[in-house]
């Protein structure tokens, strides 16, 4: 099986842009988390999509935000760039409900300048 | 507040030795364990993980045990080998509707394997 998918792998944006990022998930997995990874907070949950709803949320502000399409893809979305979302965001897909074993992507490593 | 830390920034073994990194956890509602490994640029990938109904679960060359009475749990690697040197991380989960799809990580443990 192909393993979760993230696009772009890096992405260099200005002060005040908005981005967004895509994920795959593996095939048959249906729930797909969002986490932001940062050297002084290391990796922060953000969101979770299942069946193009999304049941749960961490603590970030309303500037970040995704959706899932019907294909199980999900795309995440920050809006008025901050220099603190320059981080590695990560994709991490899993089956529904236990065992909890999520699957990771590469990762798309966020730059704000 | 930090529910599940990795007091251990890193760890220094020689290779063939045993490899033991530690975690504990404050919220007593986690009954899931996992243990991730990262490379530089790459995402976290699985390891191995553990029920809070078992206290030990192998695979391989690694072990993990889990102390619910105090909250820790441990990844043992044995023998330890240099491709085993990453940052490791320990994550916890729960059941419940409010924490559907969300892994708490540690600050993770950067391992070096010593040849």
């Amino acid at each position: 099986k192909a393993g979760v998918t993230q696009t772009p792998r890096y992405l260099i944006k200005t002060r005040g842009q908005q981005v967004t990022l895509s994920c795959s998930p593996i095939s048959g997995h249906r729930s797909v988390s969002w986490y932001q990874q940062t050297p002084g907070q290391g990796l922060q949950f953000l969101f979770e999509y299942f069946s193009e709803t999304q049941r749960n949320k961490g603590n970030f502000p309303g500037r970040f935000s995704g959706r899932q399409f019907s294909n199980s893809r999900s795309e995440m979305n920050v809006s008025t760039l901050e220099l603190g979302d320059s981080a590695l965001y990560l994709c991490a897909s899993s089956w529904q409900g236990p065992p909890y074993e999520q699957y990771f992507g590469p990762g798309t490593r966020l730059t704000v300048t | 507040d930090q529910q599940v830390k990795q007091n251990s920034p890193s760890l220094s073994v020689q290779e063939g030795r045993i490899s033991i990194l530690n975690c504990d956890y404050t919220n007593s509602m986690f009954d899931y364990f996992l243990w991730y490994k990262k490379y530089p640029a790459e995402g976290p990938t699985f390891l191995i993980s553990i029920s809070s109904i078992k206290d030990k679960n192998e695979d391989g060359r690694f072990t993990v045990f889990l102390n619910k009475s105090a909250k820790h749990l441990s990844l043992h690697i044995v023998p330890s080998q240099p491709g085993d040197s990453a940052v490791y991380f320990c994550a916890a989960s729960y059941d419940g509707s409010s924490n559907t799809g969300k892994l708490i990580f540690g600050q993770g443990t950067t391992l070096q394997v010593k040849p």
